[in-house]
């Protein structure tokens, strides 16, 4: 059973362009987290998804972000028009109902 | 507002010699204390769930600890292979869903064994 997979694992965008971060599930599991870690900061929660559901965005950026889970296919963490300030380490996670969830190994955007 | 703070910010030991890592946390009504394990360019790996005051979980040299205001990360005789960042994170009774995703994490402790 392969783990949370996340692509790309580096990912380099000038700012202005947008920046489309993927994350496949374990399988089995129907729920989808995604979390930012800014450079010198801890994991920070923002936004939890289901099968074509948002649960809850409650960490999510007012601006600029989006994420989908579509019925096929993997989880999209969108940013649009990129800032220096979005250069962090992204993660998702993933979870079955009512067990902890299980991490991706990240994809670690660059504004330059 | 949900916080989690752990202490120390860094530990250094000796390999053998055995320590603990605190995490404190004021949450609305806890709903699970989890620990993670990360490695330097990695994902969190799962630890530990606990989920009320007096519970104890163990796997091979760690044991996790919980009481109503806090948690101990006990490592006993630690290896070099156990350095590592460690985190805890919170789930809150207000986290909604059916799931265990949405946490508040604290921002770590990084242990380093020397050989």
């Amino acid at each position: 059973n392969a783990g949370v997979m996340q692509n790309p694992r580096h990912l380099v965008r000038r700012r202005g362009q947008e920046a489309r971060l993927r994350c496949s599930p374990m399988k089995g599991h129907s729920h989808v987290y995604w979390y930012r870690q800014l450079p010198e900061e801890g994991l920070k929660f923002m936004v939890y998804l289901q099968k074509e559901n948002i649960i809850d965005e409650s960490g999510m950026p007012k601006e600029r972000f989006s994420a989908e889970f579509p019925k096929e296919g993997p989880s999209i963490l969108r940013i649009q028009q990129v800032v220096r300030g979005d250069s962090a380490a992204y993660f998702c996670a993933s979870s079955p109902v009512a067990t902890e969830a299980f991490f991706g190994q990240g994809t670690r955007l660059t504004v330059v | 507002e949900d916080q989690v703070t752990q202490s120390p910010e860094a530990l250094r030991l000796q390999e053998g010699e055995s320590s603990s890592l605190n995490c404190s946390y004021t949450v609305s009504g806890l709903r699970g204390l989890f620990w993670y394990r990360q490695d330097p360019g990695k994902g969190p790996e799962f630890l530990f769930t606990l989920y009320s005051a007096g519970e104890e979980k163990e796997k091979e040299r760690l044991k996790a600890t919980l009481t109503k205001k806090e948690s101990f990360l006990h490592i006993t005789a630690p290896k070099p292979e156990d350095s590592a960042t460690y985190l805890c994170a919170a789930r809150p009774a207000n986290a909604g869903g059916t799931s265990y995703g949405k946490l508040t994490f604290g921002q770590g402790t990084i242990l380093t064994v020397h050989p």
